[in-house]
C-alpha cells in the first residue's frame, strides 16, 4: 500500500492565482482530512470528509473547497491564492472501522505552498 | 471548542537520558482519545502512542510512555534512553469522539533535540 499521496510537494504562487492540492489513499478509508501547518504552530483543520459525497468546515476554512467524489480521493482547491495561504499543508485518513478501533490518522507527506 | 497546550516550546536531552514532554488539554467531555504524534525534519507526521481517556491504566511503547491524568487534563510524554533519532518536534493531540467525525485538535508542539 501506497498509504496516503500528496500531488505536488512543493508549489509557488502568484497572488491571486488558483491551484488544486491532491491527496489520495489506499487504504479504503472512509475518512479524510485536511490540515494546515504554519511555522512554530500544530496543525490546524481546514475542512474533513466522513464519506464520499460528504464534506464539512473545520477550524480555518476560509479560502478554500473541497468535493469527495470517490473514497479514494479528497483534492483541496484554493481559488485566489492570498500570501496568508503560505503554509505546509497535510492530508490525513482514518477509518475506525478498519484501524482495529486505534482512531489513528495516517498522514501524508505534505505539500509547501508559497504565495507571493 | 478543546485546546491543547504544549507549554515546552523547546527542550534538549542528552543521549540516553530521560525526558519528559508536557501537554494539557481543556474539554468538557468524558469520553476521548489523546495522542502524541513525532514530526522529524522529513516533515511526515508519525504516531508515538495513543491513550484512550476511559482507560485508567497509562499506555506504554517501548521506550516512550505517558502519564494520563484525567481530573488534572494532563498527558505527558516519557521518553527514556533517548536516541538521536529521536530529534524531532512533537505534538499532543485530542480527539473528540462525539459527533463521529474523529477530528484532531493539536497543540503547537515540542522541538525535542537529542545531543550525543
Amino acid at each position: 500500500n501506497a498509504g496516503v499521496t500528496q500531488t505536488p510537494k512543493f508549489r509557488i504562487l502568484k497572488i491571486g492565482q488558483s491551484m488544486t492540492l491532491q491527496c489520495a489513499q489506499d487504504m479504503n478509508h472512509n475518512y479524510m482530512y485536511w490540515y494546515r501547518q504554519d511555522p512554530g504552530m500544530g496543525l490546524k483543520l481546514i475542512y474533513y470528509s466522513v464519506g464520499a459525497g460528504i464534506t464539512d468546515k473545520g477550524e480555518v476554512p476560509n479560502g478554500y473547497n473541497v468535493s469527495r467524489s470517490t473514497t479514494e480521493d479528497f483534492p483541496l482547491r484554493l481559488e485566489l491564492a492570498a500570501p496568508s495561504q503560505t503554509s505546509v499543508y497535510f492530508c490525513a485518513s482514518t477509518d475506525p472501522g478498519l484501524a482495529g478501533g486505534r482512531n489513528e490518522q495516517f498522514f501524508g507527506p505534505g505539500t509547501r505552498l508559497t504565495v507571493l | 471548542a478543546q485546546t491543547v497546550t504544549q507549554s515546552q516550546p523547546e527542550m534538549s536531552v542528552q543521549e540516553a537520558e530521560t525526558v519528559t514532554l508536557s501537554c494539557t488539554y481543556d474539554t468538557s467531555e468524558s469520553n476521548y482519545y489523546l495522542f502524541w504524534y513525532k514530526q522529524p525534519p522529513s516533515r511526515q507526521m508519525i504516531l508515538v502512542i495513543r491513550q484512550e481517556a476511559y482507560k485508567q491504566q497509562n499506555a506504554t511503547e517501548n521506550r516512550f510512555s505517558v502519564n494520563f491524568q484525567k481530573a488534572a487534563k494532563s498527558f505527558s510524554l516519557k521518553i527514556s534512553d533517548s536516541q538521536l533519532g529521536d530529534t524531532a518536534m512533537y505534538f499532543c493531540a485530542f480527539m473528540n469522539t462525539q459527533g463521529g467525525s474523529e477530528k484532531l485538535v493539536f497543540g503547537k508542539g515540542t522541538k525535542l533535540t537529542v545531543n550525543p
